[in-house]
């Protein structure tokens, strides 16, 4: 059973490009949530999706970041005109409930950094 | 928002010594987990607590949550090398759709 898968694991962007991180929730997890951690630090709640809607982006940049969670297909996030304080690990957690109390199962992470 | 402080945010110690890493809120949490994450990987969950008081015992490692369900406590017993990582608590609030992480504490444990 494979876990969440995130690719790619790094990705190099110069400023004003466009960065898309793609993750694929463990198999029958129908919940999907973004995450975001600077070196040394927790981390930082982004968005909250379930099949086809968002459920919660209080975390999430008004502009340049979008998300989205098809029918078919893996997550995307979606960062617009990249700038250099974007430089992150952004993670991707999957669950098959909304229940807090269950785990999250966190993919390995895509390491983004902006030239 | 709900906030989570852990302290220390960094903690070496040798080979065998024991260890205590606290989280702190002001917020009551409905529940609240422990993850351990290791350099260039995601955060693996190590136990939840949601009772007001529980304690959880997992092999050399003990988590304790608050009565008030507003802070919680990862004691380890005899360290060893492979524990070296970073500690990561996250709560669940009240309205249960989303964890808060704590900035984490980074473990040292030298041979």
């Amino acid at each position: 059973n494979a876990g969440v898968m995130q690719n790619p694991r790094h990705l190099v962007r110069r400023r004003g490009q466009e960065a898309r991180l793609r993750c694929s929730p463990m198999k029958g997890h129908s919940h999907v949530y973004w995450y975001r951690q600077l070196p040394e630090e927790g981390l930082k709640f982004m968005v909250y999706l379930q099949k086809e809607n968002i459920i919660d982006e209080s975390g999430m940049p008004k502009e340049r970041f979008s998300a989205e969670f098809p029918k078919e297909g893996p997550s995307i996030l979606r960062i617009q005109q990249v700038v250099r304080g974007d430089s992150a690990a952004y993670f991707c957690a999957s669950s098959p409930r909304s229940d807090m109390n269950s785990p999250l199962h966190f993919g390995n992470g895509t390491r983004l950094t902006v030239t | 928002t709900q906030l989570l402080e852990q302290s220390p945010q960094f903690l070496s110690i040798q080979e065998g010594e024991n260890l205590t890493v606290y989280c702190n809120s002001s917020s009551v949490f409905s529940s609240l987990q422990w993850y351990r994450q290791e350099p260039g990987e995601g955060p693996v969950l190590l136990v939840t607590v949601v009772t007001g008081g529980e304690v959880k015992k997992l092999k050399r490692l003990t988590f304790q949550f608050g009565d008030a369900r507003k802070d919680s406590s990862l004691h380890i017993t005899a360290a060893q090398p492979g524990d070296t990582g970073l500690y990561l608590c996250a709560g669940a609030g009240a309205a249960g759709n989303k964890l808060t992480f704590g900035g984490g504490t980074r473990v040292l444990v030298k041979p």
